[in-house]
């Protein structure tokens, strides 16, 4: 089944304490991305990747890092995270392949995690 | 820039009703897609409905259909006969088309509807 999976789906952590939250696809696609969603404000992006290696800031990519050793997987790190970083977090993989036909402008999103920094 | 914009915060709707999500957007991109995704209160973002800028004909999926005006910039989304299950927070998002750009998607804000039996 093709699929976007994240852990962990749910975390409650204090300021400071470094965290970790992975993605993986198994769509071998090129493009993943990270999002997060506040109330009111709809999705933001924080990082993205046009492949292995490559990657980019977002919109709000402050205090976050990620890496793309391998094509599947695209982790987020919170070196240092603060109260102000407490969200719903999404990662999101696509083709850059445009023979696929229509929806390969299609973001496969995974489940989400929920963040929540004490 | 781009920018999504939805106007209604929430919708209240009797079950079987036909529903009209709006959406207006904006962009100097001449090639461009919009989306719209479903989010239940799971939590999941589910893909809905698809539709290109240079696309001549409105998309639709199901009981879903995209009524796409170009030259007014808006993307509705049209539920027909809702249902129970169609109760949920909904986003219209919109990316350029251009192979070496960022695929990001930008968001509106949603709105959140609520089917009445």
């Amino acid at each position: 089944e093709a699929q976007v999976t994240q852990n962990p789906r749910y975390l409650i952590t204090v300021t400071g304490k470094k965290l970790t939250v992975t993605c993986s696809q198994n769509m071998n696609h090129e493009y993943m991305s990270w999002y997060r969603q506040d109330p009111g404000l709809g999705l933001r992006q924080i990082y993205y990747s046009m492949n292995v290696e490559v990657t980019d800031k977002g919109d709000v990519p402050e205090g976050y890092k990620v890496s793309r050793k391998e094509k599947r997987n695209f982790p987020l790190i919170l070196e240092s995270p603060s109260p102000n970083q407490t969200s719903l977090y999404f990662c999101a993989s696509s083709s850059l392949n445009p023979l696929l036909g229509q929806k390969y402008n299609e973001q496969f999103f995974g489940p989400g995690t929920r963040l929540t920094v004490l | 820039a781009q920018k999504i914009t939805q106007t209604q915060p929430g919708m209240f709707v009797q079950e079987k009703e036909a529903v009209t999500l709006d959406c207006t957007y904006d962009t100097s991109d001449p090639s461009y897609g919009l989306f719209w995704y479903k989010q239940p209160s799971s939590g999941e973002m589910i893909f809905l409905i698809y539709q290109g800028s240079y696309d001549q004909q409105n998309a639709t999926e199901g009981r879903y259909s995209l009524n796409f005006q170009k030259a007014r910039k808006s993307a509705n989304l049209v539920i027909s006969a809702s249902q129970l299950g169609d109760s949920a927070m909904y986003f219209c998002a919109m990316r350029r088309l251009y192979m070496d750009s960022n695929y990001q998607l930008i968001w509106g804000a949603g709105t959140k509807l609520i089917i009445k039996p």
